[in-house]
């Protein structure tokens, strides 16, 4: 498959524990936050958003926290699939950046059965 | 099957042979975007475009032209390409655009360009 980068963060993990990847911001102004999903060969897979409104939101074994005072944002991972194997990528928009999106570098997570 | 289609898949080209890379989208989204993801650099956003006729820099767009005639289509054309334009090339769709919650990029697979 393609290779989306070298020398990305990688977090390796046991299957059916929990996985927690982090992503720093440096722009006071982002308002709005998306976590994506890259298999090999493909192009990022939306996961999750959030709102700078909110600290914390949920989906399907999916949680994404918020915490503005420090920009820091987490995508956790619970019970973790082989599936899950992917790179993630963390994106952020500024609320005066009209419709540019701005990608954090990555982490691969790695799933050991 | 709601989907972003990018051709082709690989591109093998050299210095200055003009190139397009086609992308059409069939979910009658506004917003089409394509980006470059290098290795170490992440992805970058070359060309946007909030719906036909409007189009917008991103943050590397030097080297690259984009057209939306269509609402479905959204070429990205290297007129004279270079060995630094050697990349992964991704085109991406969504509703409203970027800033909009519930509104959430569908990209395409790729395109594997290499110029030598």
């Amino acid at each position: 498959g393609e290779s989306v980068g070298l020398h990305l963060p990688t977090l390796s993990v046991q299957e059916g524990d929990n996985s927690i990847i982090n992503c720093a911001y440096s722009n006071s102004a982002s308002d709005y936050f998306i976590w994506y999903k890259q298999e090999s060969g493909k192009g990022p897979q939306f996961i999750i958003d959030i709102r700078s409104n909110m600290d914390k939101r949920q989906g399907q074994r999916v949680t994404v926290l918020l915490n503005k005072t420090v920009k820091h944002l987490s995508l956790q991972i619970a019970a973790t699939q082989p599936g899950d194997s992917a790179v993630y990528f963390c994106a952020e928009t500024p609320n005066n950046a009209g419709n540019m999106l701005t990608f954090g570098g990555g982490t691969r997570l790695m799933v050991k059965p | 099957e709601a989907q972003v289609t990018q051709n082709p898949r690989y591109l093998i080209t050299v210095t200055g042979k003009k190139l397009t890379v086609t992308c059409s989208q069939n979910m009658n989204h506004e917003y089409m975007s394509w980006y470059r993801q290098d290795p170490g650099l992440g992805l970058r956003q070359i060309y946007y475009s909030m719906n036909v006729e409007v189009t917008d820099k991103g943050d590397v767009p030097e080297g690259y032209k984009v057209s939306r005639k269509e609402k479905r289509n959204f070429p990205l054309i290297l007129e004279s390409p270079s060995p630094n334009q050697t990349s992964l090339y991704f085109c991406a769709s969504s509703r409203r655009g970027v800033s909009s919650y519930n509104s959430p990029l569908h990209f395409g697979n790729g395109t594997r360009l290499t110029v030598t």
